[in-house]
């Protein structure tokens, strides 16, 4: 079965700063992986998507993560954060494999952006 | 382009009253239709999923059920809330299996008092 671990429930960094979450997989498989975003009071939306291409995944808004087979690692990371970056972001692994089993999702970390 | 329309955004509601939630989707066909709650922190949970008309899944045993009795439709019931109902209930819907993204509604907010 696959499993997602968010490392850190809560990350604080100032404006300009580099943002690192951290996000690590379990999978028989080789999985596919997502990173989604939740603004305040709304609903989830995808930042980028791993497919199994290129290993380092470009998203939206300045995002991007690698994958890294050899550490089940799939980090988003950010140059420099601003404070619209402040939200959830959620990690989540799904097997190509296993049909219409639901995606799985870790525990989420909250992102904020210090002034 | 399609859209997902959850409703209402609101709700209080006292505890042993009922409850439904509705959640559509526009602009496209025979999705695969998923509810989910988020609890003050406990993260998302996945409820219910559903690949077709009348097939629900269930993911956690509880006094929630859900119906779908149309294509585009997905409906969150319960007979009597309970405190522990109390959440943010999300709805989402993706084209094929769980490799596609999966795009989400706007969520409903429910208090139980």
């Amino acid at each position: 079965a696959q499993s997602v671990t968010q490392l850190g429930s809560h990350v604080s960094v100032s404006e300009g700063a580099l943002v690192l979450l951290r996000c690590n997989y379990s999978s028989s498989v080789p999985p596919y992986l997502f990173w989604y975003v939740q603004y305040p009071n709304q609903g989830l939306q995808l930042l980028l998507k791993y497919t199994s291409a290129a290993t380092l995944v470009k998203g939206i808004n300045g995002f991007e993560a690698e994958f890294k087979k050899s550490e089940t690692s799939f980090h988003l990371t950010k140059p420099s954060a601003h404070m619209s970056d402040a939200a959830e972001y959620f990690c989540a692994v799904s097997d190509p494999g296993s049909g219409n089993t639901p995606l799985v999702f870790g525990k989420g970390t909250r992102l904020s952006v210090i002034a | 382009s399609q859209t997902i329309h959850q409703w209402p955004a609101t709700l209080v509601q006292p505890v042993g009253s009922p409850l439904s939630l509705e959640c559509t989707v526009e602009g496209t066909s025979n999705p695969n239709l998923y509810w989910y709650r988020q609890a003050a922190g406990r993260g998302l949970q996945l409820l219910f999923y559903s690949v077709g008309i009348g097939q629900i899944s269930s993911e956690v045993p509880q006094n929630l059920s859900a119906s779908r009795p149309q294509d585009r439709q997905f409906i969150l019931s319960s007979k009597k809330l309970l405190l522990s109902d109390s959440g943010f209930y999300l709805c989402a819907w993706t084209l094929g299996d769980s490799t596609d993204t999966q795009y989400f509604g706007p969520g409903t907010r429910l208090t139980v008092l």
